[in-house]
């Protein structure tokens, strides 16, 4: 059964505090997405990878970083969090042979105080 | 302006009932990728379906279908005979840039309630 692990369904920071999100998935997946999902707003794309020590912006990536220096692991930075952070945040991973079908993690759902 | 817009935020279903997912979405680019996803109240989002722009045939995965009308800008999904397990949020999205893009972009979504 493919698997994208998300590392913490909830998570509770305070205000400037840096953040890290991990995701790991075990498909061997050459690519990784971090999207954030918000009530009416639907998914907005923050950070993808389409290999190792690869990464592009997406739409929304101000206040945020990522690393991936592991093919199966890629990792969410939010440098100073606050308050407008909090948010339903979501893995993704594909294959470049099926590029269409994306892998999600169940989400981790931060609050930041 | 909006790429992807459903203008349901909620609908009822009745239980073995059909149910149509409304989805328009709006792009110039000639090759491009229209997808639903689901994702039930545990978080994850499963993949459903996908229509590429150049694909004749409406998509068909089990007892969905994606009702593609290209000259409408729609990519509507039609769920067969509903079960309770298909009560959820329901996202399209849609891929630009043909096959080499990386990037989806989605819908706010539409949450599906199943009724017994």
């Amino acid at each position: 059964d493919v698997k994208v692990t998300q590392s913490s369904r909830y998570l509770v920071k305070r205000t400037g505090e840096k953040v890290f999100l991990e995701c790991v998935q075990d498909m061997d997946h050459e690519n990784m997405f971090w999207y954030r999902q918000d009530p009416g707003l639907g998914l907005r794309l923050i950070y993808f990878s389409y290999d190792v020590k690869m990464k592009e912006k997406g739409d929304i990536p101000e206040g945020y970083s990522v690393s991936r220096e592991k093919k199966e692991r890629f990792s969410l930075i939010l440098e100073s969090a606050s308050t407008n952070q909090t948010s339903m945040y979501l893995c993704a991973s594909s294959a470049d042979r099926e590029r269409e079908k994306l892998f999600f993690g169940s989400g981790t759902q931060l609050s930041v105080l | 302006a909006q790429k992807i817009t459903q203008t349901q935020p909620g609908m009822f279903v009745q239980e073995k009932e059909a149910v149509t997912l409304d989805c328009t979405y709006d792009t110039s680019d000639q090759s491009y990728g229209l997808f639903w996803y689901k994702q039930p109240s545990s978080g994850e989002m499963i993949f459903l379906i996908y229509q590429g722009s150049y694909d004749e045939q409406n998509a068909t995965e089990g007892r969905y279908s994606l009702n593609f009308q290209k000259a409408r800008k729609s990519a509507n999904l039609v769920i067969s005979a509903s079960q309770l397990g298909d009560s959820a949020m329901y996202f399209c999205a849609m891929r630009e840039g043909g096959d080499s893009s990386y990037k989806l972009i989605f819908g706010s979504g539409t949450r599906l309630l199943v009724r017994p």
